[in-house]
């Protein structure tokens, strides 16, 4: 069956360092990707998305990967600084007719000052 | 624009009422999704709809689970009768492009049934 990986634990990282979460994929061959942020008791923001033709994307501080040998997307966060902290959710779809969007169970950051 | 404004945020209730959850998409978005989220088991969705039409509703749990979008700026998700398994944050969103777009999630309701 389908199934997304993404660290359970918390990753901390102090500020000023660059965060790298992992979002791994099995059974699955997805056509997009997408990141999200999600603080608490509030939906998931939409971040990123990143085509299986596309390697690499970025916007401001955030740069996403994309692996499809390796089945793997890297998140990773620049000069990371205390409002950063918050969980990191992954989702991946594939395209050609409906397919549903699944997310992985995000990894929590936290930034420490 | 408000973004997707999701009613009420936090509902208490006692099992085997039952309970509505509603919600209003950005205006303009085409698709509308209904997540439910736990800890055990993250995001799941539920049901998505497009130009007002159930496409995928396989992620309803049972037929205690039901929603409806009479419009395009309106939608509803009832739970009857509901049981403390069905506690959880559930999530409204909506996009623009079908699947291969981001969403953009409401607040979210969290219900806690008793």
């Amino acid at each position: 069956s389908q199934k997304i990986e993404q660290n359970s634990e918390a990753l901390n990282i102090q500020e000023g360092k660059t965060a790298t979460l992992t979002c791994n994929y099995t059974n699955y061959s997805p056509a997009y990707l997408q990141w999200y942020r999600q603080d608490p008791g509030r939906g998931p923001v939409f971040l990123l998305l990143i085509r299986e033709n596309e390697k690499e994307k970025r916007k401001e501080r955030l740069k996403v990967t994309f692996d499809t040998t390796l089945k793997q997307s890297l998140f990773h966060i620049t000069a990371s600084q205390p409002a950063d902290s918050a969980t990191y959710l992954c989702a991946l779809g594939r395209t050609g007719g409906y397919q549903k969007v699944t997310f992985g169970t995000g990894t929590k950051l936290q930034v420490i000052p | 624009d408000a973004g997707v404004i999701q009613s009420p945020r936090h509902e208490v209730t006692e099992m085997g009422q039952e309970v509505t959850l509603r919600c209003k998409p950005i205006s303009g978005h085409n698709s509308l999704f209904w997540y439910r989220q736990t800890m055990m088991r993250g995001l799941e969705l539920l049901i998505y709809f497009n130009n007002n039409v159930p496409i995928d509703d396989s992620g309803m749990p049972e037929d205690r689970f039901s929603a409806k979008m009479p419009n395009a700026s309106f939608s509803t998700l009832k739970i009857q009768p509901s049981e403390p398994r069905d506690s959880a944050v559930y999530f409204c969103a909506s996009s623009s492009g079908g699947t291969a777009y981001g969403y953009t999630f409401g607040s979210g309701t969290r219900l806690t049934v008793v």
